[in-house]
């Protein structure tokens, strides 16, 4: 099945600088690759997401890139702000098979 | 509608009970999963239905764990003796073909088994 690497497992930022937190997956097959974040007591909130035919997406301060053949993707957070801290999931899965898979979680504190 | 949600938000239980949670989708979402999550881990699949099909179920759903969706909208999530092992974050999503099927998450199940 499907494994989902995560790095970092923390990260602390100054606000105002970028977070770039990175995954790998294993499945040749994915190709549908979705960031979460995730707030404490809360569920997991859909940020951005990336499919396979595209190589990177981006929505205000947050974009996401895909490399296929080496089988990573990335989530980079520019201008980062306070309310930014979080854990940060990254997932996969394909088409015919949407469950996802995800990776073990990466904590973002910001610092004033 | 404005989102998944989940109910109760949580349940404290003694080892050996059962206990049941339901999870309503957001209108019309034909897909419904349900993870579980566990302190400092990602969500790990369960199951998922389409409509009122059960279309799949992982290793981690042992015998004791039964899921519904008897009407192809809100589900309900039982564990049968619980034990202490099933303490965690039960989450629900959602998905729908008009969204592309990206998965919404409702707020989650916080159990503890005593």
């Amino acid at each position: 099945g499907e494994n989902v690497e995560q790095h970092p497992s923390t990260l602390s930022v100054q606000e105002g600088d970028s977070a770039v937190i990175k995954c790998t997956y294993s499945d040749s097959a994915s190709n549908y690759f979705p960031w979460y974040k995730q707030e404490l007591g809360k569920g997991p909130q859909l940020i951005i997401d990336i499919r396979s035919n595209v190589g990177e997406k981006k929505d205000q301060r947050i974009a996401v890139t895909l490399n296929k053949t080496a089988k990573h993707f990335s989530l980079h957070i520019t201008e980062t702000q306070p309310e930014d801290s979080a854990v940060y999931f990254c997932a996969a899965s394909y088409f015919g098979n949407e469950k996802l898979t995800f990776g073990t979680g990466t904590r973002l504190t910001i610092i004033p | 509608d404005t989102g998944v949600s989940q109910d109760p938000r949580h349940k404290i239980t003694k080892r050996g009970q059962n206990v049941t949670f339901r999870c309503d989708p957001i209108s019309e979402h034909n897909r419904l999963y349900w993870y579980r999550q566990t302190l400092g881990q990602g969500p790990e699949f369960l199951t998922y239905f389409q409509n009122e099909a059960q279309l799949e179920k992982s290793r981690l759903l042992s015998d004791r764990f039964s899921a519904e969706r008897p009407k192809g909208s809100f589900s309900t999530l039982e564990i049968q003796r619980t034990e202490q092992g099933d303490s965690a974050m039960y989450l629900c999503a959602s998905s729908g073909y008009r969204e592309g099927n990206e998965q919404y998450f409702g707020p989650g199940t916080r159990l503890t088994v005593t």
